[in-house]
């Protein structure tokens, strides 16, 4: 299994509270990514980062900033949560290999509850 | 953006049974890989397929990527293969950014 830890795995927070979820890796992929996973929309991309300060911004990224300042950590931050952001949030990495994203490999994920 | 459809949604088997499981998509894709969520949660890749066939002991994947679908092969089923399988396509612009379909959750029973 790829070395992908996320912290904390479990957080429940208030409204309008600032909370940032860590991503951290121990395998030099250049790609990673940030997903959430609701009840019926299965994952969906928040934001992803295709190398050391540059990111970009997925499917549902209202609401979130992500910020990468070495290869190894990638930060989702909820800059003033809301109860809509209630999920569980994985981290990915792809791009093992220089020039190849292929395959993606999943972080254990955090539970996110904000009330 | 591109539409990832999975069927079906729920099923249920016997251990030993056989089993199918389709992704339909509504665009030509750059990237197709299956995932299986245990029931704890962890999401684990089983196949990077975006054409052709690959087998992994008791599982194997189908791509037909000119007719836009995929199957995902469960053979002689084990109560270890309950969960929810993914199927994820990247349509376009590069960097692997996955569209994930809603699911098949699998239940194995003894």
């Amino acid at each position: 299994d790829a070395g992908i830890t996320q912290s904390p795995r479990h957080k429940v927070t208030e409204t309008g509270t600032p909370v940032t979820l860590r991503c951290h890796q121990t395998e030099n992929h250049r790609y990673m990514y940030w997903y959430r996973q609701d009840p019926g929309h299965g994952l969906r991309l928040i934001h992803y980062s295709y190398g050391v300060k540059d990111t970009d911004k997925g499917e549902v990224s209202d609401g979130y900033s992500v910020s990468r300042s070495k290869t190894e950590d990638f930060l989702l931050t909820l800059e003033s949560a809301t109860s809509s952001q209630t999920s569980v949030y994985f981290c990915a990495i792809s791009g093992g290999l220089a020039g190849v994203t292929d395959t993606q490999y999943f972080g254990p994920g955090t539970r996110l509850t904000v009330l | 953006g591109i539409q990832v459809e999975q069927s079906p949604p729920d099923l249920i088997l016997q251990e030993g049974a056989n089993s199918t499981l389709r992704c339909n998509f509504s665009d030509s894709v750059n990237n197709l890989q299956w995932f299986h969520q245990n029931p704890w949660g962890q999401l684990i890749n089983l196949f990077y397929i975006p054409s052709g066939t690959k087998q992994n002991g008791r599982l194997s994947a189908t791509t037909v990527a000119t007719e836009r679908y995929s199957l995902l092969y469960i053979s002689s089923s084990q109560t270890t293969d309950s969960g929810v399988y993914f199927c994820a396509v990247e349509g376009g612009g590069g960097g692997n950014k996955l569209t994930f379909g809603t699911g098949t959750q699998l239940k194995v029973e003894l």
